[in-house]
């Protein structure tokens, strides 16, 4: 089965840290790039930031909101994806979602996690 | 930095009826990377439609997008009570701020 399964959220104090994780399986990881996505309450879907593989050099990019602050890496050999998030903030607060795009369908993207929470608050 | 715009905010309509949803690109875009998602209550996005017409595995064939250059329209043909959701159109790095649409 095809399958992202995202943890490590929880409640963390502003200017603290976490790190989400995204394991998958059922396709090939390590040829996949991979996207986080976020969506904090009642609000719409905001792109976070993605890395590609090692084809690809694992290049990542960024969200202006989060540059700086998050960093996204993965262990191919654990079929899992990343994202360190640094210097929290309010703002921050959301669903995180982990997604795969599909290059055979442009950019969609095709399989998604079912969230992780992270609350930042004092 | 395209932004989309999607109209409307809110759709109320009633099972049965016909929906059309606009999303409108800043500037032109290539078809080939506009989707459509649903997304349900508690639940991740669901890819419904990719390079602008096509339906991803599973979709029923109710569901159909069209559109090039800057607007683009996903059309749900005959609404079913399942289909009352939150749809986000979505090109590259960008997604639209989502259509509502709720039952009449």
């Amino acid at each position: 089965e095809v399958q992202l399964v995202e943890s490590g959220g929880g409640l963390v104090q502003p200017g603290g840290s976490l790190k989400l994780s995204c394991a998958a399986s059922g396709f090939t990881f390590s040829g996949s790039a991979m996207h986080w996505v976020r969506q904090a309450s009642g609000k719409g879907l905001e792109w976070v930031g993605r890395i590609r593989s090692k084809a690809n050099s694992y290049a990542t990019a960024y969200a202006a909101s989060v540059k700086g602050r998050f960093t996204i890496s993965r262990d191919d050999s654990k079929n899992t994806a990343y994202l360190q998030m640094n210097s929290l903030k309010t703002e921050d607060t959301a669903v995180y979602y982990c997604t795969r795009p599909d290059t055979a369908m442009g950019t969609a993207f095709d399989i998604w996690g079912q969230g992780t929470m992270v609350t930042v608050s004092s | 930095e395209i932004v989309l715009t999607q109209s409307p905010g809110t759709l109320s309509l009633s099972p049965g009826e016909r929906a059309t949803l606009s999303c409108r690109a800043s500037q032109s875009v290539s078809s080939s990377y506009l989707a459509w998602y649903q997304q349900k209550p508690g639940q991740a996005p669901r890819l419904l439609i990719y390079g602008a017409s096509s339906r991803a595995t599973g979709i029923p064939d109710r569901f159909s997008g069209s559109g090039s250059g800057t607007d683009f329209t996903l059309t749900i043909s005959r609404l079913e009570p399942e289909d009352f959701a939150v749809y986000y159109c979505q090109q590259g790095y960008t997604f639209g701020q989502g259509t509502k649409l709720e039952i009449k």
